[in-house]
């Protein structure tokens, strides 16, 4: 079936970086575009950054520009988002999700099952 | 930036309809989507393109996007709809933008 699978969770020291995969499987990995949304616990969904897994282009939110960047291996159909210099801040639990065109709209229709990420010393 | 906002908390009787809503500066403009996510789990959209819902989302769920505000129903709340419901929506100058988040409780 169509899913994403995410890599497992991780401790990181503060100023250290992280990257976490994305592997998709069931469908054609680059005819759809990957999203990176992050939870901190008990906060609202944060999104990240995207790609398009077919050319590799990437787009960022501001927030994180310069200290994250998205990925892909399309032979593997894996997505990796690396984000770098992490804080306390940057506990959360991070997800990847896929883009779809419903043909008269877009939503993330399916979402990776989160990587949680600790950032501690 | 964009910024999307929603009442933290909405409470319902089972079998009644919940509302839940999302303000943004000209919110019609745009299309609005909505989440579910419960405890443990990861989003599931129930509405996309302000008022369509994907395969396999039940009838209950309902959506109308309007001047600033988008509102998402629920007909006949069951207690299986007890979750999180985050709206999100596209802007051309912060790109993909999630509200704050409503906790919808099913008393």
């Amino acid at each position: 079936q169509v899913q994403l699978v995410q890599s497992e969770a991780e401790v990181k020291k503060p100023g250290a970086s992280m990257k976490v995969s994305c592997k998709a499987s069931g469908y054609t990995f680059t005819s759809y575009p990957i999203h990176w949304v992050r939870q901190a616990p008990g906060q609202r969904l944060e999104w990240m950054g995207w790609i398009n897994p077919g050319n590799g282009n990437t787009k960022y939110s501001q927030k994180f520009q310069g200290r994250v960047t998205i990925t892909r291996d399309t032979s593997a159909s894996t997505a990796y988002m690396e984000l770098n210099s992490l804080r306390s801040e940057d506990s959360a639990v991070y997800h990847c999700a896929r883009e779809y065109y419903y043909g008269s709209g877009n939503a993330f229709d399916i979402w990776g099952q989160g990587t949680m990420v600790t950032v501690s010393s | 930036s964009y910024e999307l906002t929603q009442p933290p908390s909405v409470s319902v009787s089972p079998g009644q309809t919940a509302s839940i809503t999302c303000s943004g500066d000209k919110l019609g403009d745009k299309y609005a989507c909505w989440y579910q996510q419960k405890p443990g789990q990861s989003p599931l959209v129930v509405i996309y393109q302000d008022n369509k819902r994907p395969s396999g989302i039940p009838e209950r769920f309902s959506g109308s996007n309007s001047g600033n505000t988008a509102t998402l129903t629920i007909s006949g709340t069951q207690a299986m709809d007890e979750a999180d419901y985050y709206c999100q929506a596209w802007d051309s100058s912060t790109a993909w933008v999630f509200g704050g988040g409503t906790k919808l409780t099913v008393l």
